[in-house]
């Protein structure tokens, strides 16, 4: 089946780790996202991918590091600078090429620092 | 910056009726792309419905369907015959084209069904 998956589905780390988050798509999407949620919040970008070897900082990007060395992949590094990672975050994936890019999401990573 | 608003945390809707959901948006541009989300309690976003800038006719899917007011950047979704599963947040989402594919999220609004 094709789709985005995210692993594992609930994360939980000591304060002072970092951690990284998994994102896997198989839908042959160009572009890839991750978002971060809160309570009461709507959905927040932290970094976004458009193609391989390349990405840009979202809205809240610090604290946080990703990589792009493969089309179906785009890991997130929560680092321990970021001062309140606790948090849901989803992954993203698009295509490019076609005018509409509507964004496909996972099933998000629960993240618990203590 | 383009922003997005849901003036409405919560609404209640009885099972069977029909809901409507607000947003509004602020945009400079003309070119972009407007987006409603819906995400039960398992937490998965799921694409709704889609309505593009520069198409004057609502968007429909099913029971679900838009009023887009261009003039007053609102974007409204209605829910007809709702079900128990329709139960979830909905998310309305706003993309500019000269932003690339990045998304601007509203805050959300939690829909109860009531049987």
């Amino acid at each position: 089946d094709g789709g985005i998956t995210q692993s594992p589905k609930y994360l939980f780390r000591k304060e002072g780790q970092n951690v990284t988050l998994s994102c896997e798509q198989n839908l042959n999407h160009d572009a890839m996202y991750w978002y971060r949620q809160d309570p009461g919040q709507g959905l927040r970008l932290i970094y976004y991918s458009q193609i391989v070897n390349d990405f840009q900082k979202g809205d809240i990007a610090e604290g946080y590091s990703v990589s792009r060395e493969k089309k179906e992949s785009f890991p997130l590094t929560v680092t321990s600078a970021q001062k309140n990672p606790t948090a849901f975050y989803l992954c993203a994936s698009s295509i490019v090429r076609t005018g509409k890019r509507e964004q496909y999401f996972g099933p998000g990573t629960r993240l618990t620092v203590t | 910056a383009q922003t997005v608003t849901q003036s409405q945390p919560e609404m209640s809707v009885q099972e069977a009726e029909t809901v409507t959901l607000s947003c509004t948006y602020d945009t400079s541009e003309s070119d972009y792309y407007l987006f409603w989300y819906k995400q039960p309690p398992s937490r998965q976003m799921i694409l709704v419905i889609r309505q593009e800038a520069y198409k004057q006719q609502n968007a429909t899917e099913n029971r679900f369907s838009v009023n887009f007011q261009k003039a007053a950047k609102s974007f409204s979704l209605k829910i007809s015959d709702s079900q128990l599963g329709d139960a979830a947040m909905y998310f309305c989402a706003c993309r500019q084209k000269s932003s690339g594919d990045k998304l601007t999220f509203g805050t959300g609004t939690r829909l109860a069904v009531r049987p």
